[in-house]
């Protein structure tokens, strides 16, 4: 299964932007990019996903690289609400197996 | 607009009691439901998924099965509970283009 690789924690001042890294080097064809996120005490909650082209919504916007190795998630403006485990995955379409890995921390501070 | 529910929120259990928890979805036909554990400061471990009733597909070898008896109905079962069973359990449904998947609160299992 092709996995990815996410740093275990990340720090960010409240109203300022966040750019949280996911590498996926072995990704296919046929992967597309999911980024949830958890809050303390919740289930997850879908952010954006993507396949090839960059991805805009009212939560965040999704950067892809060209060859599809990596991605970005950006937060345009952190807020204290944003505190959370965010997770990359990669999931192939039609596909009902999506594995979790252990994400991204992600600390704002006021 | 649709909703998930899981029950009870927190369960603590002693071990080798069996156990019984429920999922349900309101607001969509046939979905794709999916069973979750989060082990402590861990990531979801997958466990089991259900395209239809009575279809289950497991994920992980364990002591725990799944049955879905109605469309909207999925139910996490054990005989007999280990201290490693305990979790923060979650159920998930998606609908059938397999975008996105809507999770529920979950439950927390202690097993003593």
């Amino acid at each position: 299964d092709a996995k990815t690789t996410q740093p275990n924690s990340m720090e960010s001042n409240e109203e300022e932007p966040v750019h949280l890294p996911c590498n996926h080097s072995t990704i296919s064809g046929t992967d597309y990019i999911h980024w949830y996120r958890q809050l303390p005490s919740q289930g997850p909650e879908y952010v954006i996903h993507g396949l090839t082209s960059n991805v805009n919504n009212r939560m965040a916007s999704l950067a892809i690289a060209e060859d599809r190795k990596s991605s970005t998630l950006i937060l345009h403006r952190a807020t204290l609400r944003d505190a959370a485990v965010y997770y990359c995955i990669l999931r192939v379409y039609n596909n009902n197996d999506m594995r979790f890995g252990a994400g991204t921390r992600l600390t704002v501070k006021p | 607009s649709q909703t998930i529910h899981q029950w009870p929120a927190t369960l603590v259990q002693p071990v080798g009691s069996p156990l019984s928890l429920e999922c349900t979805v309101e607001g969509t036909s046939n979905p794709n439901l999916y069973w979750y554990r989060q082990a402590a400061g861990r990531g979801l471990q997958l466990l089991f998924y259900s395209v239809g009733i009575g279809q289950i597909s497991s994920e992980v070898p364990q002591n725990l099965s799944a049955s879905r008896p109605q469309d909207r109905q999925f139910i996490l079962s054990s005989k007999k509970l280990l201290l490693s069973d305990s979790g923060f359990y979650l159920c998930a449904w998606e609908g059938s283009f397999q975008e996105t998947q809507y999770f529920g609160p979950g439950t927390r299992l202690l097993v003593l």
